[in-house]
């Protein structure tokens, strides 16, 4: 059984940091890229950014508005992705999901999320 | 970032009927890099469709999706219970991976 399972979200005030990190069981882990997609209560979907495989050297992108202040990085040893989010702001609040987005293969998996909550 | 707006915002139908939700591409979408997810409350999304047509493991052949270049429809052949729930595209042609803003599809 595939399972996705994120931690480390929390309360943290604006400005501040938090890693966020997803355990990862059951797929060839260090074959996948791996996602962060974010989500505000109520709202939609909010791509986050992307860590790519190994061969393609750990390639990242994120969305325009987390470029710099996010950064995603993974341990294929741990079967283990992170992200560390820094200079948070009050509109980062969200539900946080790692994911295999599976749109190459058809076989997509995604943790239950890890809510941070940026409030002073 | 290519921008995709997904039509209509809420769809009200009934079990046994048909479903087709729009999503549109302000610029081509490239490879037909387009998927569709379902989302329930509580929930996390779940991949129904990629490659703009091919239906996910597991995706009831119900589901079926189509389109090309800016425009592209999911449709739901004769609605269940458990379909009602919302919808979002996203294409990952180019980085940003894009989302539309979601089809809340409800009981009628």
């Amino acid at each position: 059984e595939v399972q996705l399972v994120e931690s480390g979200g929390g309360l943290v005030q604006p400005g501040g940091s938090l890693k966020l990190s997803c355990a990862a069981s059951g797929l060839s882990f260090s074959g996948s890229a791996m996602h962060w997609v974010r989500q505000a209560s109520g709202k939609g979907l909010d791509w986050v950014g992307r860590i790519r495989t190994k061969g393609n050297k750990y390639a990242t992108e994120y969305a325009a508005s987390m470029e710099g202040r996010f950064t995603i990085s993974r341990d294929d040893s741990k079967n283990m992705v992170y992200l560390q989010m820094n200079s948070l702001k009050i509109e980062d609040t969200a539900v946080y999901y790692c994911a295999r987005l599976g749109v190459s293969s058809g076989l997509g998996y995604w943790g239950q999320g890890t809510l941070v909550t940026v409030s002073s | 970032e290519i921008v995709l707006t997904q039509s209509p915002g809420t769809l009200s139908l009934s079990p046994g009927e048909r479903a087709t939700l729009s999503c549109r591409a302000r610029q081509s979408v490239k490879s037909n890099y387009l998927a569709w997810y379902q989302q329930k409350p509580g929930q996390a999304p779940r991949l129904l469709i990629y490659g703009a047509s091919s239906r996910a493991t597991g995706i009831p052949d119900r589901f079926s999706a189509s389109g090309s270049g800016t425009d592209f429809t999911l449709t739901i052949g004769r609605l269940e219970p458990e379909d009602f729930a919302v919808y979002y595209c996203q294409q990952y042609g180019d980085s940003p991976y894009t989302f539309g803003q979601g089809t809340k599809l409800e009981i009628k």
